[in-house]
């Protein structure tokens, strides 16, 4: 059974206080590994897909990275506005498995200014 | 460009009560998904159609129906709601699967609450 576990369950940072948040996954075959960010009331954003290990990729203070059991998002100065959920989720196995995707609980992340 | 759209964004109904919550988008995609978003549960899989007519259970199906007739509608019904299906739905929609992103775009959610 594919499992998907982040840490924290919730971060309080200071502005311009870097830090990183932690998904590690047990799956069969990994097809992909995906960030996603979620505001209060809304749906989850797309945010970065990781295909293999060693794999980066940044979007403004948001850098992704991928090992062959964890994944981290680094978060470089933050800003209040990058307060919400960060939700990770790995797609694995067979095509056929129908690209569902299994969801950790996510890291609840909160900038003050 | 109005992506993926849910309705409504708010329901409560009554204990036995049938409800549809409705999902349409725009990006002719061929797969769709509903998951509910519950706390202590994450987001977890109820049901996912590959195309028009084809569609198959998720991880927690009992209790829900689906069917997709047109690419770009696909409605969830809770034939008979009990409480412990007040959650938080979310409907999301991928390409298709012969390109190489798998990630899924999410709609804005619907909030059930059965009383």
């Amino acid at each position: 059974e594919d499992q998907v576990t982040q840490s924290p369950e919730a971060l309080r940072l200071q502005e311009g206080e870097s830090s990183s948040l932690n998904c590690s996954y047990t799956v069969s075959g990994l097809r992909g590994l995906f960030w996603y960010r979620q505001d209060p009331g809304k749906g989850p954003e797309f945010l970065f897909t990781l295909y293999s290990a060693g794999e980066e990729k940044e979007k403004e203070r948001l850098k992704a990275t991928l090992t062959k059991k964890e994944s981290f998002l680094h978060i470089t100065a933050p800003k209040p506005e990058d307060s919400a959920t960060y939700l990770c989720a790995v797609q694995a196995g067979l095509e056929t498995s129908g690209s569902r995707l299994t969801f950790g609980e996510g890291t609840q992340l909160t900038v003050n200014p | 460009d109005a992506g993926i759209t849910q309705s409504p964004r708010y329901k409560i109904t009554e204990t036995g009560r049938q409800v549809t919550l409705m999902c349409h988008q725009t990006w002719s995609h061929s797969y769709m998904f509903w998951y509910r978003q519950d706390l202590g549960h994450g987001l977890r899989l109820i049901y996912y159609s590959a195309a028009a007519d084809i569609t198959d259970k998720g991880e927690v199906p009992d209790g829900y129906v689906v069917s997709r007739s047109k690419t770009e509608n696909f409605p969830l019904t809770l034939e008979s709601a009990t409480r412990s299906q007040t959650s938080v739905y979310f409907c999301a929609s991928r390409k298709d699967r012969a390109l190489p992103s798998y990630e899924q775009y999410f709609g804005p959610g619907t909030r059930l609450t059965v009383t």
